[in-house]
This record gives structure tokens, C-alpha cells and sequence, in this order.
């Protein structure tokens, strides 16, 4: 099974400011990595994916990058909607995981 | 478009079983597979399983083998997640999702609450 460690698990950000979170896979998995977003009292968002392709409606301040172990989520300029947990997840190998997820306060 | 519809909340006490639904609307609906996605109280997302709409082929997530079964009716487009016994440990909301290798659609969540 692959594992998906994110970090940090906490981070409290002014708004305007950039928020950068971490995951790393176990094993090489290629750009088969995507993000959600996930507010309380609703589904997950799908916010990015394979890595780096945009979502149709995502506004353009959230980006992310990586290859085979090493991915990033960056939302740059951080607004108060943004207020929400953040999750990586693989898609390579079954069975899928998700990682543990990033809270992300606003200050 | 592809939409899923879960249904409504359940109660429960240890021991029953419980099946909880997912309705899928849109022309693509048999295009990718169903998951279904855990999320305990005050915890992160887990992926328990999927079913493929077309042949009902299913992969389950060790963590999660042997404690339910998921299954699909293709004459209603719905598939399920289903318990025989339940334990107090499955109280968790359960969503529903669908997608061609990221989860792009989801469903509105099913909350299970099990407590004698």
C-alpha cells in the first residue's frame, strides 16, 4: 500500500499569504496525485489534478507541482473561502489512499 | 454532467445490518468506477473500496475487506455500501465518488451513527 504523508498537519495563515503543503509518497508514483479541498457539511472538492492540471471553476491561486515521491500544493494569496482540510491522494496503485490531511486556519 | 445522490442518514444499534445508497445520474455514469470514501469523526478520508458500473468487478482496501460489501444494480444506476454487523466503530460520514483516476464527482455524504 502506498502512504501519503502530508505536512504540516495544522497551519494558521493571514489572508494574502501563500500556503504551502507538503505530501510524500512511499513509492514513486509517477503524476498520478490529485488535491481536494474539504469544508464541513460537504463532499471534497477536487481542486487539482495529476499533479498540476487545473479543475474547470477552481479559482487560479491554487497550483501544484511534483513528480514520482515529492508534491506540493501552493494557494497563493490565501482568501478567507479557503478556510477548509486539504487532502492528497494517489490514484497509481490500488488500493488508493489519501493522506491524512492539512488543516489550513485563517489568522 | 455526472451527479451522485446518497441517501439519508441512518441510526443503528451494534449488531444490525445496514445498506446505504448511491443513485448516479448523467450519460457517462457507467464510464468509471464507483468508490466509496470513509471519514470518522474528527478524522481524514479513507478509501474503502470501488465497484465498476460496467461488469460490477470490486477492489476493496485490506483495512476494509470482509467488513462490508459494495455492489451495483444497473437497472437503477445505484450502488451500494453495505454492513452485515455493524460495530460502534463505523459511525462515520460515507460518501460516495466517482472519477477517472481522481474522484471529480461525489455525493452529498451519508452519516451512520451505530450506538446501542
Amino acid at each position: 500500500e502506498i502512504v501519503l504523508t502530508q505536512s504540516p498537519d495544522f497551519q494558521s495563515v493571514a489572508p494574502k499569504e501563500k500556503v504551502t503543503i507538503t505530501c510524500r509518497a512511499s513509492q514513486d508514483i509517477g503524476l498520478s496525485l490529485h488535491w481536494y479541498q474539504h469544508k464541513p457539511d460537504r463532499p471534497p472538492k477536487l481542486l487539482i489534478t495529476y499533479t498540476s492540471q487545473s479543475i474547470s471553476g477552481v479559482p487560479s491561486r491554487f497550483s501544484g507541482s511534483g513528480s514520482g515521491t515529492d508534491f506540493t500544493l501552493t494557494i497563493n494569496g490565501l482568501e478567507a473561502e479557503d478556510a477548509a482540510a486539504y487532502y492528497c491522494h494517489q490514484s497509481r496503485n490500488l488500493p488508493l489512499t489519501f493522506g491524512g490531511g492539512t488543516k489550513v486556519e485563517i489568522k | 454532467e455526472v451527479q451522485l445522490e446518497q441517501s439519508g442518514g441512518e441510526v443503528k444499534k451494534p449488531g444490525e445490518s445496514l445498506r446505504i445508497s448511491c443513485k448516479g445520474f448523467g450519460h457517462n455514469f457507467n464510464d468509471f468506477w464507483i468508490s466509496w470514501v470513509r471519514q470518522m469523526p474528527g478524522k481524514g478520508l479513507e478509501w474503502m473500496g470501488r465497484i465498476s458500473p460496467t461488469n460490477s468487478y470490486t477492489k476493496y482496501s485490506p483495512s476494509f475487506e470482509g467488513h462490508v460489501t459494495v455492489s451495483f444494480d444497473k437497472s437503477i444506476n445505484t450502488a451500494y455500501l453495505q454492513w452485515s454487523s455493524l460495530k460502534a466503530s463505523d459511525t462515520a460520514m460515507y460518501y460516495c465518488a466517482s472519477g477517472p483516476g481522481a474522484l471529480d464527482v461525489w455525493g452529498q455524504g451519508t452519516t451512520v451513527t451505530v450506538s446501542s
